[in-house]
Parts: structure tokens; sequence; C-alpha cells
């Protein structure tokens, strides 16, 4: 099976735009979560989508949103671009399944996308 | 909100020492994950631990829960050079029908061989 896959690879954005950030899931996944990556924070939980629902959320604020698509596929966008919002975004995709608990489930992660906002 | 630290957050060794990592949540956790991240790669899965006071082994690492599932480690004995990288423990925080998974802040490995 192919991995996860995230588009693109690198992306650089001023303060204020926005950017929309592509994860494409291990086939037959139905759960992807992001997460945000810094030097500093480590590995944050942005989100998670089952099913083209959100059903856990992480804290950070709502200039970060995300959905998902019928065949899986997830998109994340982030508002109003900050400084601080430049990280390593990453995306993981499991076979959680509607009554299984997300957190029992393997993280297959993809390659992520380099956001560096200048 | 719940926290999970990891100590220390970077080790250097000599190929063929040892290495522990600690993970320790603020809250109880239904169950622990290990993750290894290559410098410039992405996490991989590595186990997972869910019954209170469980060990597991592979190979050279050996896994733990606490009893009280709020702590786990990793230990790694006779180090290699593939074992360089980020290890990040990951508990699963309770509440609700579903629930997430909480990254802890990760242990730098650095092996000099």
């Amino acid at each position: 099976k192919a991995g996860v896959t995230q588009t693109p690879r690198y992306l650089i954005k001023t303060r204020g735009q926005q950017v929309t950030l592509s994860c494409s899931p291990i086939s037959g996944h139905r759960s992807v979560s992001w997460y945000q990556q810094t030097p500093g924070q480590g590995l944050q939980f942005l989100f998670e989508y089952f099913s083209e629902t959100q059903r856990n959320k992480g804290n950070f604020p709502g200039r970060f949103s995300g959905r998902q698509f019928s065949n899986s596929r997830s998109e994340m966008n982030v508002s109003t671009l900050e400084l601080g919002d430049s990280a390593l975004y990453l995306c993981a995709s499991s076979s959680a399944t509607g009554d299984s608990l997300s957190s029992y489930n393997e993280q297959f992660f993809g390659p992520g996308t380099r956001l560096t906002v200048l | 909100g719940q926290q999970v630290m990891q100590i220390p957050q970077y080790q250097h060794v000599q190929e063929g020492e040892d290495f522990t990592t600690y993970c320790n949540s603020s809250t109880t956790l239904s169950n622990i994950q290990w993750y290894k991240q290559r410098p410039g790669g992405h996490p991989v899965f590595l186990i997972q631990l869910v019954k209170s006071g469980e060990v597991k082994k592979q190979k050279r690492l050996t896994f733990q829960f606490g009893e009280a599932k709020k702590n786990s480690s990793l230990h790694i004995t006779a180090t290699q050079t593939t074992d360089v990288g980020t290890y990040f423990c990951a508990g699963g925080s309770y509440g609700g029908a579903t629930n997430k998974l909480i990254f802890g802040t990760g242990t730098l490995l650095a092996v000099q061989p």
C-alpha cells in the first residue's frame, strides 16, 4: 500500500496570508489527524477527522480549520498567518473505526509540509 | 490541560552504552504508544502498551507502562548509531466516546561511534 502523502512539501508565505495543506491517507484508512511540530513545542495535536466529521480537537485558535472529503482525503487551512505558525505540519492516518477509541490505533505519518511564514 | 512530559530532552551516549527515556503524564492514560523520528523524517510507530505494569521487548528495546498508567519508559540496551533520533511517547487521554493521543515532548538521542 502507498503511504500517507502530503502536498505541498514546502511552503513559504507572508504574515496575514492563508494556506491550505493537503493529506491523502493510506487506502482504507478513514481517520486522519493533523499535528503541528515545532522545536519548542514538540508535536501538538490539531484535530482528527473521521468519515468527514471532526471528532477530536486540540487547543488551537479558530484560524486553524480542516475538513475531510468522502474519499478520506483531508485538508487543513490556516488563515491570517502569524510568524509563530512556522512549523512542520504532519498528517497521520489510522485504521480507527467508528467504534474504536482513536488513541488505540497506530498513527501512520506522512512526510509533512514545512511551512515558513515571513 | 493534560500534559505528557519526557526526560531527558537530550541524551548523548557512546555507542554500546545503554539509554533510557522516561514519560510522565499529569493524568491517567488509557494506553501509551512510542514513536521514533529520525532526523529529517517523520514519526514511525514502535509499540503500544495498554495494561497496567505491562512490559514489552523488541530486540534491544524494552518498553514499560507504569502500574498507575501515568508513566512509561523506553530502555535501549547497547545503543547503535542506527538508534539516533527523537523518541516520543504518546498517551491516550480518557474522555468521551473517543479520545486522542497526546504526544510527549520527546527525547533526542545522539550516539557517538
